[in-house]
């Protein structure tokens, strides 16, 4: 079984702080994506990575970066929280063999901004 | 406009019945397809990729009409288990290589007994 973990379920921080967000996964997946996901609005991609030291920007890259130093590891940094940054963050890992492909995703931190 | 769309429901429906939940898909060079299923309080898995001829997986049918631009998703005797949001999932080429994928909003499912 494909195993995507995060590294808080629950993150409460103040407006400012930098903030990382861990995600791990076991299966060797060179693909990982860090999402939010927000009522009404579904899930939205804020950056991904093809491999290892590659990132592109997402969607929504406003107020995040990233880090792939490792292949199983990719982090989600928010360089100064602020409010509109309280949110679900989901990160997934994709498997692909042509056209086909399932993205494996991790349980999702909630974070809290005050 | 949003490049994917679907209709947020909720739909409420008995045990037994038949549903189909539409979405549709602005980008025509669009590569390939798949629904999601997210549980409350639960990430996305995914539920089946949607092939070009129609795909059918026990109770649920999969079809997609690229003329129109528009995926279906069909589940036949709805079991309260059916109960879930459920996403719709575009890739489309990336500008730099490889694919982005785009998701729907989601459209929630209630089977009530």
């Amino acid at each position: 079984d494909v195993k995507v973990t995060q590294s808080s379920r629950y993150l409460v921080k103040r407006t400012g702080e930098k903030v990382f967000l861990e995600c791990v996964q076991d299966m060797d997946h060179e693909n990982m994506f860090w999402y939010r996901q927000d009522p009404g609005l579904g899930l939205r991609l804020i950056y991904f990575s093809y491999d290892v030291k590659m990132k592109e920007k997402g969607d929504i890259p406003e107020g995040y970066s990233v880090s792939r130093e490792k292949k199983e590891r990719f982090s989600l940094i928010l360089e100064s929280a602020s409010t509109n940054q309280t949110s679900m963050y989901l990160c997934a890992s994709r498997r692909r063999q042509g056209y086909q492909e399932t993205q494996y995703f991790g349980p999702g931190t909630r974070l809290l901004v005050l | 406009r949003k490049e994917v769309e679907q209709d947020p429901g909720p739909f409420n429906v008995p045990e037994g019945a038949t549903v189909a939940f539409n979405c549709t898909y602005s980008n025509s060079a669009s590569q390939s397809f798949f629904w999601y299923r997210q549980d409350c309080r639960k990430e996305p898995k995914l539920l089946m990729s949607v092939y070009s001829s129609g795909n059918e997986d026990g109770r649920f049918t999969a079809q997609l009409n690229r003329a129109s631009q528009y995926i279906s998703l069909l589940i036949r005797d709805s079991k309260l288990s059916d109960s879930a949001t459920y996403l719709c999932v575009v890739n489309k080429d990336s500008p730099t290589g490889g694919f982005k994928t785009i998701f729907g909003a989601g459209t929630r499912l209630f089977v009530k007994a």
